[in-house]
């Protein structure tokens, strides 16, 4: 089993639609949780965080974190084309500081 | 802050060549990261370090690839030979222990083809 798995996607949203991604983790011990996007032919960049169990919103991200569950998910509402992108789930282990954790990624395209 | 630097931008060599990536981390950072991505493996990290020692170089695919973090504001990922199978966005990023969230920052990257 992967460390972190996220759905393979992509993902096809109309413009203002709900964009609902998902990432299940191994490590129980995990301790945070991060969401980067990355555009088509640029680099990852931090969106979300997460470090306890609930709901965290960010504009219109939020981040979900299920610990029991090993689940943690990105909602991103009123979703805009500027969303289409690559958005990668990152975990980080108590036991291994420093390091990330990342899933394959799931690929959203927003649709007007 | 100018954020992590990587260069060269792009690169194309011919099979059999060394590639030598440069990155320069956010001053003050303390570990360094270099990941590999490809469409089918998606981002793998290939080795990282913390104030410049090598911390888990488990992921580097074999003797061809080597790293270097000579002191806080340099590293090197060197490939010898290459091959076309090395062909690959190598990303390099950096965070600092302690911060909020440690948040890992990306360079731009170093877009290799190996021909």
């Amino acid at each position: 089993q992967k460390e972190v798995e996220q759905n393979s996607g992509p993902l096809s949203v109309p413009e203002g639609a709900i964009a609902s991604l998902n990432c299940t983790y191994s490590d129980r011990v995990s301790q945070s949780f991060f969401w980067y996007r990355q555009y088509s032919g640029k680099s990852p960049e931090l969106i979300m965080s997460i470090y306890s169990n609930g709901d965290k919103e960010d504009g219109r991200f939020t981040a979900q974190l299920n610990k029991a569950s090993q689940y943690v998910s990105l909602l991103i509402r009123d979703s805009q084309p500027s969303d289409s992108a690559t958005y990668l789930c990152a975990v980080r282990r108590g036991s291994t500081l420093g390091r990330l954790y990342f899933g394959r990624g799931t690929q959203l395209t927003v649709w007007p | 802050d100018a954020g992590v630097i990587q260069s060269p931008r792009h690169e194309v060599t011919e099979m059999g060549q060394e590639v030598t990536l440069r990155c320069k981390p956010i001053s003050g950072h303390d570990y360094l990261f270099w990941y590999r991505q490809t469409m089918m493996r998606g981002l793998e990290l290939l080795i990282y370090f913390n104030n410049n020692v090598p911390i888990d170089d488990s992921g580097m695919p074999e003797d061809r690839f080597s790293a270097k973090m000579p002191n806080a504001s340099f590293s090197t990922l060197k490939i010898q030979p290459s091959e076309p199978r090395d062909s690959a966005v190598y990303f390099c990023a950096s965070s600092l222990a302690g911060e909020v969230g440690e948040t890992q920052y990306f360079g731009p990257g170093t877009r290799l083809l190996v021909l």
